[in-house]
């Protein structure tokens, strides 16, 4: 069974500056899909970003990035220039072998200005 | 185009009532799913469907049943709300199974309370 665990419940970060979320997931897939969805406070899930894993080359979008390390299976998040918008959940998921998403439990960020 | 809507958005239910939550996606989507949110939990998966006609068991699915009578729509039903069933409510739909990289579209959610 896949498992997605996501050790930090808090994070902060200055306006304007970097911040990097931290997400390790095991699955028994040789082929799969890892995401990053964000949840700000009107609860509406909204994908980030999604790296395949066969794909060495790291995902980007914009000013979200993700650190894949296939061998150590983490799947971590940078947001640069963090702006005041970006405060939100920040769920990492990978796919569920019922077609579903698996998620961890979440990183709560906060942007101070 | 709307996505995928819910009804209602909230909601306050006495232990025992019933109510039917629904989803509703104008994509063409096969693939729906009803999940819930509690705090400091991811979302968990309750039911599915792959397509109209079609429902299945997710994680946690006990004290909720689900129909797939139209391929637009997929409710959910609580026969007998129970304190434990307070939480936020998800419905999703994809195209294809997420495994496969597929994004998944969420609706707004639905605040539950059973007292």
């Amino acid at each position: 069974a896949q498992t997605v665990t996501q050790s930090q419940p808090e994070m902060s970060v200055q306006e304007a500056e970097t911040v990097t979320l931290s997400c390790t997931y095991d699955t028994s897939e040789s082929d799969y899909y890892l995401f990053w969805y964000k949840q700000p406070p009107s609860r509406q899930m909204i994908l980030v970003i999604r790296q395949e894993a066969y794909k060495q080359q790291n995902a980007t979008e914009n000013r979200f990035s993700v650190n894949f390390q296939k061998a150590a299976k983490s799947f971590s998040l940078k947001i640069s220039d963090s702006q005041l918008g970006d405060a939100a959940m920040y769920f990492c998921a990978t796919g569920g072998s019922q077609g579903n998403l698996i998620f961890g439990k979440g990183t709560k960020l906060s942007v101070k200005p | 185009n709307a996505g995928v809507t819910q009804t209602p958005k909230f909601r306050v239910l006495k232990t025992g009532q019933s109510m039917t939550l629904l989803c509703a996606q104008d994509m063409n989507h096969e693939y729906m799913y009803w999940y819930r949110q509690d705090p400091g939990m991811g979302l968990r998966l309750i039911h599915y469907s792959v397509g109209e006609g079609t429902t299945a068991k997710g994680e946690v699915p006990d004290g909720y049943n689900v129909s797939r009578l139209k391929k637009q729509n997929f409710l959910l039903g609580l026969e007998s709300a129970a304190p434990s069933q307070t939480s936020v409510y998800f419905c999703a739909s994809s195209y294809s199974p997420v495994a496969g990289g597929t994004e998944q579209y969420f609706g707004p959610g639905t605040r539950l309370t059973v007292t």
